[in-house]
């Protein structure tokens, strides 16, 4: 298995412009997760899915966007990036239910906005 | 609303001395407890977990955490640190709700000198 797997590792963008920050997981787990790591602020959750054709914000989500069209794939949308953006994100899966919880991370994408 | 507070954020320390990084987690549900690393440029890694049971888990690398109820704390532990050690260490928190989500502390810094 891949496992969590990331795409691109890093990005530059300019103010304004928009971009998808890939996640791909071949673990079959309905739970998946962008977060955003910035200096001495741990990892902040933007958005999370439950399963295909269900996502709901997390404690960050503004200026960002998410489907989940099939259990395998939840790509982060920026639609105007803003350089408060800049930062590194993770995209992480896990199994459902009792006794799971464990988190699998992805590598992480870097990005910078000018 | 639940919260993960690690109460330092850098513990320098010398090579085959032991280390305590702490962890405070508030919450009025059922709880789960994570310990997560971060090597440099790299993405996070489970390094032990307390779902219910025994409150002492332990991980395969030498730390060990202890879930202590009335104090809301789960400080992660090791009597004698390695070069190796040297990463951020995570604590993370998680409800009953079965959404799989976390909330994760600002993180701790593990410096480990010869």
């Amino acid at each position: 298995n891949a496992g969590v797997t990331q795409t691109p590792k890093f990005q530059v963008l300019k103010t304004g412009q928009s971009m998808t920050l890939q996640c791909a997981q071949d673990m079959n787990h309905e739970y998946m997760s962008w977060y955003r790591q910035d200096p001495g602020m741990g990892l902040r959750l933007i958005h999370y899915s439950v399963g295909a054709g269900i996502t709901d914000q997390g404690e960050v989500p503004n200026g960002y966007n998410v489907s989940r069209s099939t259990t395998e794939d939840f790509p982060l949308r920026l639609l105007s990036a803003a350089p408060s953006q800049t930062s590194v994100y993770f995209c992480a899966s896990a199994l459902q239910g009792e006794g799971s919880y464990e988190q699998y991370f992805g590598p992480g994408t870097r990005l910078t906005v000018t | 609303a639940q919260s993960v507070t690690q109460l330092d954020s850098q513990v320098p320390v010398f090579e085959e001395a032991p280390v305590e990084l702490r962890c405070n987690y508030s919450s009025s549900v059922s709880v789960y407890l994570f310990w997560y690393v971060q090597y440099p440029n790299q993405g996070l890694q489970l390094l032990l977990k307390y779902l219910s049971g025994s409150t002492l888990v332990e991980s395969i690398n030498g730390f060990e955490a202890e879930f202590n109820k009335s104090q809301t704390s789960f400080h992660l532990r090791k009597p004698s640190v390695h070069i190796s050690d040297t990463a951020e260490y995570f604590c993370a928190a998680g409800g009953s709700s079965n959404t799989g989500k976390l909330i994760f502390g600002q993180g701790t810094t593990l410096q480990v000198k010869p």
